[in-house]
């Protein structure tokens, strides 16, 4: 059962360049979300989506762009990396945003020098 | 500002201690949920509390969701050193997860 797949799993972006991480999910699940999570601390929402071609911002959107063609991929852009961004980036599922479990991902590390 | 906040940040006690974490909001939840995450991986649910004034238990756990559904706490009893880890209380507003800012909990044996 291979649940949220998330690549890369660790990336070394320089200052500018771009990147796209992904994110594919088999539950056919409706709600994806794409969170990032600073050291020893919680997870910021970046951007969400409810369905295919449905997408949203969250708390922290600036400097990343999402596309949700297809119900399985949730696709992260960011487009001119800064130093900021540097964090681990996790991808979750849920059937709804109610009362289900999120399922996550394993996590990409990425380091912008 | 966080939506939900936790406390205390960090926690670290001996094996067999009793510790209680607090999750707080200014804002009513229809659910809070509560996360343990090692190093390396990703948030694995461990309870959801639906109704206010609600108590769960799973083995030494005990999780509690507020009268007025703006807050939760988690008590562990008799602590142990499997039990280190990062606990994240979560919960849903408007189709989104907004998650705490984490209580990092190390026991010491």
């Amino acid at each position: 059962n291979a649940g949220v797949t998330q690549t890369p799993k660790f990336r070394i972006l320089k200052i500018g360049q771009s990147m796209t991480l992904q994110c594919t999910q088999d539950m056919n699940h409706n709600y994806m979300y794409w969170y990032r999570q600073d050291p020893g601390m919680g997870l910021k929402l970046i951007y969400y989506s409810v369905g295919a071609g449905i997408t949203d911002k969250g708390e922290v959107p600036n400097g990343y762009n999402v596309s949700r063609s297809t119900t399985e991929d949730f696709p992260l852009r960011l487009e001119l990396a800064a130093p900021s961004q540097t964090s681990v980036y996790f991808c979750a599922s849920s059937y709804s945003s109610l009362n289900e479990k999120l399922f996550f991902g394993s996590g990409t590390q990425l380091s912008v020098l | 500002t966080q939506l939900l906040e936790q406390s205390p940040q960090f926690l670290s006690i001996q094996e067999g201690e009793n510790l209680t974490v607090y999750c707080n909001s200014s804002s009513v939840f229809s659910s809070l949920q509560w996360y343990r995450q090692e190093p390396g991986e990703g948030p694995v649910l461990l309870v959801t509390v639906v109704t206010g004034g609600e108590v769960k238990k799973l083995k030494r756990l005990t999780f509690q969701f507020g009268d007025a559904r703006k807050d939760s706490s988690l008590h562990i009893t008799a602590a142990q050193p499997g039990d280190t880890g990062l606990y994240l209380c979560a919960g849903p507003r408007f189709n989104k997860f907004y998650f705490g800012s984490g209580t990092k909990l190390n026991v010491k044996p």
